[in-house]
């Protein structure tokens, strides 16, 4: 069964630095998406692209994070310069279309020291 | 936006005995997913399921769409099952929405 592929499974920063989480969706897929889960909480929506643009973006998604599919393959997430509270365990997510269901990658835990 | 709520939020059960996880959505959706966060953290996908009833081994789940809930059926739980149960929900193209989740642990 095809799967969404996420590295690094884990991540430790400095605070201020920056990182980039990377992806690889299922390769038939239109639609890509990155939440994030912190410890104990619940996962929410932080954006979701298509067709090579942001299609909509949660309040979170501020001016330090950024998304990009470089080369029609990988998609990734970057934080500019990561705070403690940044924090958390990110997944990637793709689907066909948006009459399928979403597939999410195994994520990413990040740390920031 | 439309609101997820799952229940029980904790749930605890001796292994062999079944349970039933209930989700409640306060919109009309086209998709709902149930998924199952084992201790590594993943999102297992356990049914795509917007409507309808669907089976999968001791694993059950149906939707009832008009009445706005979804409902998990784990069946002769074993200690494997432990973690925790998301519902997510969403329509059209608008992003996937989580429950809190149910924290099931099963005890030997």
């Amino acid at each position: 069964e095809p799967e969404v592929t996420q590295t690094p499974s884990h991540q430790v920063t400095q605070m201020g630095q920056e990182v980039i989480l990377r992806c690889v969706p299922i390769s038939n897929h239109l639609y890509f998406y990155w939440y994030r889960q912190i410890l104990g909480q619940k996962v929410e929506f932080l954006v979701s692209f298509y067709n090579n643009e942001i299609s909509e973006k949660s309040e979170i998604f501020d001016d330090q994070f950024s998304v990009e599919r470089p080369d029609g393959s990988n998609f990734t997430l970057k934080i500019r310069s990561t705070k403690l509270e940044d924090s958390a365990m990110y997944f990637c997510a793709s689907r066909r279309t948006e009459n399928y269901g979403y597939t999410f990658g195994s994520g990413t835990r990040l740390t920031v020291v | 936006g439309i609101q997820v709520e799952q229940s029980p939020p904790d749930l605890i059960l001796q292994e062999g005995a079944n349970s039933t996880l209930r989700c409640n959505f306060s919109d009309s959706v086209n998709n709902l997913q149930w998924f199952h966060q084992n201790p590594w953290g993943q999102l297992i996908n356990l049914f795509y399921i917007p409507s309808g009833t669907k089976q999968n081994g001791r694993l059950s789940a149906t939707t009832v769409a008009t009445e706005r809930y979804s409902l998990l059926y784990i069946s002769s739980s074993q200690t494997t099952d432990s973690g925790v149960y998301f519902c997510a929900v969403n329509s059209g193209n608008t992003p996937l929405v989580f429950g809190k989740g149910t924290r099931l642990s099963v005890i030997a």
